[in-house]
């Protein structure tokens, strides 16, 4: 099977712009979790999709949005860019069903200047 | 709040030593625990995971899990320079994964 993938694999944008990321899933994986890490906060949970329906989220501003569609693709939105957001952004999907594991994406790194 | 703590390192063992990884989470009634490996500029890759109380091998890798202790730890034996990575711990409950910030592992040729 394939992986998780995730586009684009690099993005630079400016202060105050939106941008929108992309994850495809693991075959067959109905969920989809996004993760933002950088160097000084580690690994952080931004929302998790299932069957197009958000079941979590984590402690992010609204800025940060996602859905997933009815493929289980997935996308994630930030809006009005700041410097902060700089940050590797990581996808992971699951199957539902113990054990639950994550397969993580090779991530989005994305640069605000 | 749901916490899972990881000592940051680094923890530098010699090749061919055996290399102790700790977790403590906070949640008691979680389900499942995995280990995550992840090189620098890499993502997370999963190597193990164990859900019940007590000791599951792969390889060189051991995960101990300890509910009553509310612990679990991963064993690398046998450590190779290419085991040098940063080490996360993770923890599921109920649609909840939470992750540890990870300990950072150096094994010296």
């Amino acid at each position: 099977k394939a992986g998780v993938t995730q586009t684009p694999r690099y993005l630079i944008k400016t202060r105050g712009q939106q941008v929108t990321l992309s994850c495809s899933p693991i075959s067959g994986h109905r969920s989809v979790s996004w993760y933002q890490q950088t160097p000084g906060q580690g690994l952080q949970f931004l929302f998790e999709y299932f069957s197009e329906t958000q079941r979590n989220k984590g402690n992010f501003p609204g800025r940060f949005s996602g859905r997933q569609f009815s493929n289980s693709r997935s996308e994630m939105n930030v809006s009005t860019l700041e410097l902060g957001d700089s940050a590797l952004y990581l996808c992971a999907s699951s199957q539902e069903g113990p054990p639950y594991e994550q397969y993580f994406g090779p991530g989005t790194r994305l640069t605000v200047t | 709040q749901k916490e899972v703590e990881q000592n940051s390192g680094p923890l530098s063992v010699p090749e061919g030593a055996i290399a102790s990884l700790n977790c403590t989470y906070s949640d008691r009634g979680s389900q499942s625990f995995f280990w995550y490996r992840q090189y620098s500029g890499k993502s997370p890759e999963l190597i193990m995971f164990i859900y019940s109380n007590g000791d599951k091998e792969d390889g060189r890798f051991t995960a101990q899990l300890n509910k009553a202790s509310q612990y679990v730890s991963l064993l690398i034996r046998d450590s190779q320079p290419s085991d040098s990575a940063t080490y996360l711990c993770a923890v599921y409950n109920n649609n909840d994964m939470r992750f540890g910030a990870g300990t950072r592992l150096t094994v010296k040729p």
